[in-house]
């Protein structure tokens, strides 16, 4: 099965700080995505890779940017966190283009 | 652009009764349309998918769902409902050819009444 694993499912910073999300999959997927949720929005996607080193902006990359130097990892990063981004943060990987996308738990960040 | 609408943002279901979420999609081409269920504190668990050929889809957990092109919808379904059943549902669409993520509807909130 496959195992899609947010390092955290809570964090608190703060302003100004820069932070990071790290996601990793143990199935040797192409694709990876980074989506925020947020109530009344549902998901909205940030980022995604489909492949090493490859990166595509997805639909709200403002504030954002991401990193996948290993086929398995995919970070997001908060350059200069602000309060607008306390959010859910899911990972998904897939396979390859449209196939199901599989979902990490999430991780939920609070910015003060 | 692709879009999904889903029409409901909470639905109120008693345990036992019959379920029917609403899904509605605008692309221009042939869809991938797909059901996801959130648990609270939870990521997103695939109940089911449409590519290609029966438009009626069989998931997981009892759930089905029809695929109607005339209609532009992807309409969830369940016989019977069980309280473990509460949660919430996404629609998404995707599109062949763009490896660019799902688009999502804003979910519905359903709430099992004992």
């Amino acid at each position: 099965d496959v195992k899609v694993t947010q390092s955290s499912r809570y964090l608190v910073k703060r302003t100004g700080e820069k932070v990071f999300l790290e996601c990793v999959q143990d199935m040797d997927h192409e694709n990876m995505f980074w989506y925020r949720q947020d109530p009344g929005l549902g998901l909205r996607l940030i980022y995604f890779s489909y492949d090493v080193k490859m990166k595509e902006k997805g639909d709200i990359p403002e504030g954002y940017s991401v990193s996948r130097e290993k086929k398995e990892r995919f970070s997001l990063i908060l350059e200069s966190a602000s309060t607008n981004q306390t959010s859910m943060y899911l990972c998904a990987s897939s396979l390859q283009e449209i196939q199901p996308q599989h979902f990490g738990d999430g991780t939920r960040l609070s910015i003060l | 652009a692709q879009s999904v609408t889903q029409p409901d943002i909470h639905i109120t279901v008693s345990e036992g009764a019959s379920l029917e979420l609403r899904c509605n999609y605008s692309y221009g081409a042939t869809p991938y349309l797909f059901w996801y269920v959130q648990s609270p504190g939870q990521g997103l668990q695939l109940l089911l998918k449409y590519f290609s050929g029966d438009t009626l889809v069989q998931g997981i957990k009892g759930f089905e769902a029809e695929f109607k092109r005339s209609q532009s919808s992807f309409n969830l379904r369940k016989p019977s409902v069980h309280w473990s059943d509460a949660a919430e549902y996404f629609c998404a669409v995707g599109a062949l050819g763009g490896a660019d993520g799902l688009t999502f509807g804003k979910g519905t909130h359903l709430i099992i009444q004992p």
